[in-house]
């Protein structure tokens, strides 16, 4: 069975703080490991990686796959109270483009 | 807009009623999905649909049921509905296989008392 496992599940931080979120994944024939935001409704995507060791960025959040250790990370640096939210994780492993979730991190940056 | 458009928003079924959660995308896309997502939790796929007239089960099917009649709409029907059916649902398409480019809809929120 396909697993997506996300650490911490809760982050509570100051603004200006860096965080690291933790992905770890078991997935058949994986092909792809991708980030989202979810604030209150539908997640919004941030990141997918396909390859191992390239980093991808997106002003201060940048996330990056290890393919051998079969985990990825994804950073937020200079955090601000907007960076509230939860932060999924989801591997894709099937040609159908079904993804498999992780439980998520919930994000709180005070000021 | 373009997108994917769930409906209802939210809604409050008594235990052993039935609805149909209606999903509609006007984007061409041949793949959609429905997932539902439990307080504190991530998504969990219940059934998704390559093209019309083909569905397959997801990882959560059990109590519900789905059909693909056109491109464009892919239905969740809940038959008898349970406690454990309360959850936010949301509905997602891609254009094709492989992308995982997802198009989310905003959620149904379903309550079962």
């Amino acid at each position: 069975e396909d697993k997506v496992v996300q650490s911490p599940l809760s982050l509570v931080v100051h603004e200006g703080d860096t965080v690291t979120l933790n992905c770890s994944y078991e997935v058949t024939n994986f092909r792809s490991l991708l980030w989202y935001k979810q604030e209150k409704k539908a997640p919004t995507f941030l990141f997918m990686l396909t390859s191992s060791g390239i980093e991808k960025k997106s002003g201060r959040l940048s996330s990056i796959l290890d393919k051998k250790e079969l985990f990825s990370i994804l950073n937020i640096t200079a955090t601000q109270t907007g960076d509230s939210a939860v932060y999924l994780c989801a591997a894709g492993g099937t040609s159908y483009g079904k993804l498999t979730f992780g439980q998520g991190t919930i994000l709180t940056v005070h000021p | 807009n373009a997108g994917v458009t769930q409906t209802p928003k939210f809604r409050i079924l008594k235990i052993g009623q039935s609805m149909t959660l209606q999903c509609t995308q006007d984007m061409n896309h041949n793949y959609m999905y429905w997932y539902r997502q439990d307080p504190g939790m991530g998504l969990k796929l219940i059934y998704y649909s390559v093209g019309a007239g083909i569905t397959d089960k997801g990882e959560v099917p059990n109590g519900y049921n789905v059909s693909r009649s056109t491109t464009e709409d892919f239905p969740l029907r809940l038959e008898l509905a349970a406690p454990s059916q309360t959850s936010v649902y949301f509905c997602a398409s891609e254009t094709r296989t492989g992308d995982y480019g997802y198009t989310f809809g905003s959620g149904t929120r379903l309550t079962v008392v």
